[in-house]
């Protein structure tokens, strides 16, 4: 059966304290891994999408890189304002164009 | 340059009544898909629909719930006789084309209540 697991659910940082966030899978086949935050009440917002083992992506104080077993979201000297749940989704072959989401990990950057 | 839209932003129905939730996609994406969440869950995979075709409908309940996307106008989620459970947040994302591994992006979702 395909998983995806997020660590930790919660994640409590100090300012400019960096750290990363986990998500890792076990899929029959992954097409692709996408990286998104979503903030209260609102929308998932796409961050990043990874396709094959090695490949990293960057964006501002984000990093994603990906293994055959597992995502990573670096966050580097993180802000108050990078406080959000972080959803790791897959994309699976043979399996249409449905994302299997896994259950975030809530940020909070405390100044 | 217009992202996804939903409405209505909320919606509050009593139980036996129905629901109707709108999705205008992106611009000149062509396809359209529809999570929900529930309370304390993660994002659960509705359906995925192109113009005037279901394609993948393996996550919606099998009463009840149905969904659109016309050749013209917004895609539209449907759920009749509303019972407390189906309270959640109804996400809609839309991408250009599956086959090229497009991303998906959201919109800001309806928040269903039920009485």
């Amino acid at each position: 059966e395909d998983q995806v697991t997020q660590s930790p659910e919660a994640l409590r940082l100090q300012e400019g304290e960096s750290s990363s966030l986990n998500c890792s899978y076990t899929v029959s086949g992954l097409r692709g891994l996408f990286w998104y935050r979503q903030d209260p009440g609102k929308g998932p917002e796409f961050l990043f999408t990874l396709y094959s083992a090695g490949e990293e992506k960057e964006k501002e104080r984000l990093k994603a890189t990906l293994t055959k077993k597992e995502s990573f979201l670096h966050i580097t000297a993180p802000k108050p304002e990078d406080s959000a749940t972080y959803l790791c989704a897959l994309l699976i072959y043979n399996q249409g164009g449905k994302l299997i989401f896994g259950q975030g990990t809530e940020l909070s950057v405390k100044p | 340059n217009a992202g996804v839209m939903q409405n209505p932003r909320h919606l509050v129905r009593r139980r036996g009544q129905e629901a109707r939730l709108r999705c205008s996609p992106v611009k000149g994406h062509s396809h359209v898909y529809w999570y929900r969440q529930l309370p304390e869950e993660g994002l659960k995979f509705m359906v995925y629909l192109q113009k005037e075709n279901i394609i993948d409908e393996s996550g919606m309940p099998k009463e009840r719930f149905s969904a659109e996307f016309p050749k013209e106008g917004p895609s539209i989620l449907r759920i009749q006789q509303v019972v407390r459970g189906d309270s959640a947040a109804y996400f809609c994302a839309s991408s250009p084309g599956q086959e090229s591994y497009n991303e998906q992006f959201f919109g800001p979702g309806t928040r269903l209540t039920v009485l």
